[in-house]
C-alpha cells in the first residue's frame, strides 16, 4: 500500500500568526506532492504542485508569498500559511505521487482542518 | 484541462447496484479517466481508473463508452460505507504535463438502509 499522513490533523490559531502543515509519504518516496484546499460543501481546489528540490508551482490566483511550500526531502512537503486570517480557514489536503510500473498514482492525506480566529 | 460533468447527487438502496455517470465530451487521447471518492472530513480515496477498456477491481467497475466521451462507475452492491462524494477526474499523461488533478463538483451518493 501507500500511506500519506498529515500533521496536525486540526489546528486553531489567532489571526496574524503562521501555521505549518506537514505532509509525509510514509512507505514510498514522492518527488511530486500536491496541496489542495477545500471549503465547506465545495470541491477540492488545487493550490500548488510541490517538487522535491525545486520551487513549487502555484495555480493561478494562489499567493505564493502567503502559502509557502517546501519539499525538502522525498518524503516530506510542508505548507506554511503565513499571517493567517479567518478567510484562510479551510480543510487543507495533500497528496503524494507514487511511481508505479505504467502509471503514477496519487495518494491523499487525511487532511488538516485550519481554523483562524 | 478537459472538464467532467456529474449529477450533483444520487440515491441508492443498500445492497443494490449503483451506476454513477460522468460526461467528458472534450476528453483528449492522452486523458486517463479516474474516480476518487471522499468521505466526510477525509482525504479522497482512489477507486479506479481507465483509459479505453472497461476495468474491474475489488471496489468497483468502470465502464467507458466507445467514443470515451462518457463513463460510468459501477458499485455492484452499495453499502452504507459507500456513502461519499464521488469525483470523476481526467488526468493528462501526455508530454509536458504536470499530472495534476483538477476536481469537479462530484456526485454525492446517499445510501438508504
Amino acid at each position: 500500500g501507500a500511506v500519506v499522513s498529515q500533521h496536525p490533523s486540526w489546528v486553531i490559531c489567532k489571526s496574524g500568526t503562521s501555521v505549518k502543515i506537514e505532509c509525509r509519504s510514509l512507505d514510498f518516496q514522492a518527488t511530486t506532492m500536491f496541496w489542495y484546499r477545500q471549503f465547506p460543501k465545495q470541491s477540492l481546489m488545487l493550490m500548488a504542485t510541490s517538487n522535491e528540490g525545486s520551487k513549487a508551482t502555484y495555480e493561478q490566483g494562489v499567493e505564493k508569498d502567503k502559502f509557502l511550500i517546501n519539499h525538502a526531502s522525498l518524503t516530506l512537503s510542508t505548507l506554511t500559511v503565513t499571517s493567517a486570517h479567518p478567510e484562510d480557514s479551510s480543510f487543507y489536503i495533500c497528496s503524494a505521487e507514487k511511481n508505479l510500473v505504467s502509471y503514477n498514482e496519487q495518494f491523499f492525506g487525511p487532511g488538516t482542518r485550519l481554523t483562524v480566529l | 484541462d478537459a472538464k467532467t460533468t456529474q449529477p450533483n447527487s444520487m440515491e441508492s438502496n443498500e445492497e443494490e447496484p449503483v451506476h454513477l455517470p460522468c460526461n467528458h465530451s472534450t476528453i483528449s487521447g492522452t486523458d486517463y479517466i479516474h474516480w476518487y471518492r471522499q468521505l466526510p472530513s477525509q482525504g479522497p480515496e482512489y477507486v479506479i481508473h481507465g483509459l479505453t477498456s472497461n476495468v474491474n477491481n475489488r471496489m468497483a467497475s468502470l465502464a467507458i463508452a466507445e467514443d470515451r466521451k462518457s463513463s460510468t462507475l459501477i458499485l455492484h452492491r452499495a453499502t452504507l460505507r459507500d456513502a461519499a462524494v464521488y469525483y470523476c477526474i481526467l488526468r493528462d499523461f501526455g508530454a509536458n504535463t504536470g499530472n495534476q488533478f483538477y476536481f469537479g463538483t462530484g456526485t454525492s451518493l446517499t445510501v438508504i438502509p
